[in-house]
């Protein structure tokens, strides 16, 4: 198996661009997470699906940002307008639907807002 | 709100001495610990998942233990090599599929 795939692996964006990341989780998977890691928060997540349905938002910082999950192989995670705050690595994970749910990691996209 | 917290925040070990860290989590509504290691410029790998009171996991040097009812999981590794050096992070889960994650434990062997 490929593992998480997510593009792009790096992305340099100046403030007020539209920014979209995407990921495509395990095959047979049916939860995907989207974390994002700062110096100051750690690793902190920002919303996560389950069978394509947002279950859980509450970290989604504001309003600018958005996520969706159209079909089980790939949801994309978008920034719009974007801030040089939101520079980030920001992960995508996803986990089987069988105990314990132990999440697979995606490498990260490194955003950097000018 | 569900509060992880690892101490210490970060670690300086000789390589060769074994250590030990720790991660703390709510004791109530307890499903799952799970302990994940992270490389510099890479992602999280899980290492364990633990579920019962007791539950003491090994994986070569490395190996942890749970202890559900005060709510603290300790993380062992014996004779620290230089690969070891990376942030460890655990995560407290209440049965769905959600992960609390702490902050980690960023461990740094000295040749």
């Amino acid at each position: 198996d490929a593992g998480v795939i997510q593009s792009p692996r790096h992305e340099v964006t100046e403030m007020g661009q539209e920014v979209t990341l995407r990921c495509k989780p395990i095959s047979g998977h049916n939860s995907l997470f989207w974390y994002r890691q700062t110096m100051m928060r750690g690793l902190e997540l920002l919303i996560y699906f389950n069978n394509n349905v947002p279950i859980d938002d509450s970290g989604m910082p504001e309003d600018r940002f958005s996520a969706k999950m159209p079909n089980a192989s790939f949801s994309t995670l978008k920034i719009q307008p974007s801030e040089p705050r939101d520079s980030a690595v920001y992960f995508c994970a996803s986990s089987a639907p069988k105990l314990p749910y132990e999440q697979y990691f995606g490498p990260g996209t490194r955003l950097t807002v000018t | 709100i569900l509060n992880v917290e690892q101490s210490p925040q970060s670690l300086h070990v000789q390589e060769g001495d074994s250590t030990n860290f720790t991660c703390s989590f709510p004791s109530s509504n307890f499903y799952a610990l799970h302990w994940y290691r992270w490389e510099t410029a890479k992602s999280p790998e899980a290492l364990f998942v633990m579920t019962l009171n007791g539950d003491e996991k090994k994986k070569g040097r490395i190996s942890a233990t749970l202890n559900t009812k005060e709510g603290y999981s300790y993380l062992y590794i014996k004779g620290s090599q230089p690969e070891d050096s990376a942030t460890y992070l655990c995560a407290f889960s209440r049965g769905a599929q959600k992960l609390v994650f702490g902050q980690g434990t960023r461990l740094t062997i000295n040749p």
